[in-house]
């Protein structure tokens, strides 16, 4: 079936670098894309969105990109920081369809001080 | 407004039990959906309810079930408990279709 997935499982960076944790998603009828991050013990929080009549949005040292031709999802941490280090996920709904996000496998963020 | 409630935080059984979680969803939503999340694994969707009914369902076995109440607050059940369903469940609620799903902080389930 149609499947969101990501490409890097781990990525580990400095402090103050910026992040870049990107994911693939095959269905062609997605139109709203969600950005999770999830620290040990907790559930994922909302990061940040953005639906499939922008290429670009920008949020608090966060940025998404989308790419509709290939269906590739970016998010970019600025000034990545300690806090930052958790799993993040990518996730798609399409329109008409369920309120259901399918998920990807999620990137490992690894922030060292 | 108070978020997506879980309960309990934390539950040990054995084998061949039942367990129920409960999910409280933010008030307003009336989509509540229920997922897995085991080591290793991404999250895998179980099932949705919409207004007391079961909208869409996850490739799950039969033991997994679930209910909403006309509140909105729904239940989720594991019958004849297996070491494998050991995971954190995560309830998530939605307003509407183009918005996000918000997650509670999960039922971490141990079966022993």
């Amino acid at each position: 079936g149609e499947s969101v997935g990501l490409h890097l499982p781990t990525l580990s960076v400095q402090e103050g670098d910026n992040s870049i944790i990107n994911c693939a998603y095959s269905n062609s009828a997605s139109d709203y894309f969600i950005w999770y991050k999830q620290e040990s013990g907790k559930g994922p929080q909302f990061i940040i969105d953005i639906r499939s009549n922008m290429d670009k949005r920008q949020g608090q040292r966060v940025t998404v990109l989308l790419n509709k031709t290939v269906k590739h999802l970016s998010l970019q941490i600025a000034a990545t920081q300690p806090g930052d280090s958790a799993v993040y996920f990518c996730a798609e709904k399409a329109s008409g369809g369920s309120y259901i996000p399918t998920f990807g496998r999620g990137t490992s963020l690894i922030v060292h001080p | 407004k108070a978020g997506v409630t879980q309960t309990p935080r934390y539950l040990i059984k054995t084998r061949g039990q039942q367990v129920t979680l409960s999910c409280s969803p933010i008030s307003g939503h009336r989509s509540v959906s229920w997922y897995q999340q085991t080591p290793g694994q991404g999250l895998q969707f179980l099932f949705e309810y919409f207004s007391e009914t079961q909208r869409n369902k996850g490739n799950f076995p039969g033991r997994f079930s679930g209910r909403q109440f006309s509140n909105s607050r729904s239940e989720m059940n594991v019958s004849t408990l297996e070491l494998g369903d050991s995971a954190l469940y995560l309830c998530a609620s939605s307003l509407a279709e183009v918005s996000e799903a918000f997650f509670g902080q999960g039922t971490r389930l141990t079966v022993v």
